[in-house]
């Protein structure tokens, strides 16, 4: 049974592009959730989705950020117009409907130049 | 906002001894989970906790739920050198929707010497 799956794994964009991050959650498992930890600290919650909906999206950045899991595929965290700031590591977690335990991916490691 | 203050940041200990680190928060929680981070890696669920005062074991490790459901404790008993890394509480209120996010705490840095 597949982990959480994220790719890619190390992504590197110039300011202004946009970066697309993609998490295809564990088998069974119809929740994800985005995360972003900067160096030497915890994640911080962005957002919150289920098939076609999104749940929450407290965590979010106002602009210029935006997520979808569609029916079918993975879900998809975009960032456009890059900044410096936006480089962390992004991670997505997945649970089953009204499950308390999140598992989480490897990881995108997005570096802005 | 909610934040969860981890405590100790940081330790050094010696191979074979135990470890005690612990989570508290400004609000309370519904769930504790403790995760295990190694570098370049995503968190890795290290165990669970459901109900206030739970105490809980996996192998080594051995969690508690704080009676006020505003803390809670990992321990590791007679450390090894891969349990370096980085531990990190999460709290989860209860309920589904916008309580379903995972707070994070501020992380303990674990590293053992032999």
């Amino acid at each position: 049974n597949a982990g959480v799956m994220q790719n890619p794994r190390h992504l590197v964009r110039r300011r202004g592009q946009e970066a697309r991050l993609r998490c295809s959650p564990m088998k069974g498992h119809s929740h994800v959730y985005w995360y972003r930890q900067l160096p030497e600290e915890g994640l911080k919650f962005m957002v919150y989705l289920q098939k076609e909906n999104i749940i929450d999206e407290s965590g979010m950045p106002k602009e210029r950020f935006s997520a979808e899991f569609p029916k079918e595929g993975p879900s998809i965290l975009r960032i456009q117009q890059v900044v410096r700031g936006d480089s962390a590591a992004y991670f997505c977690a997945s649970s089953p409907a009204g499950g308390n335990e999140q598992f989480f991916g490897p990881g995108t490691r997005l570096t802005v130049l | 906002g909610q934040q969860l203050n981890q405590s100790p940041q940081s330790m050094f200990i010696q191979e074979g001894e135990d470890v005690s680190m612990n989570c508290t928060s400004s609000s309370i929680f519904n769930t504790w989970l403790w995760y295990k981070q190694d570098p370049g890696e995503g968190p890795v669920l290290l165990i669970a906790l459901y109900k206030a005062g739970e105490l809980t074991s996996n192998g080594r490790l051995t969690a508690q739920f704080g009676i006020t459901r505003k803390d809670s404790f990992l321990n590791i008993s007679a450390s090894i050198p891969s349990d370096v890394g980085i531990y990190f509480c999460a709290g989860r209120t209860l309920g589904t929707g916008t309580a379903s996010k995972l707070t994070f705490g501020t992380g303990t840095r674990l590293q053992v010497t032999l």
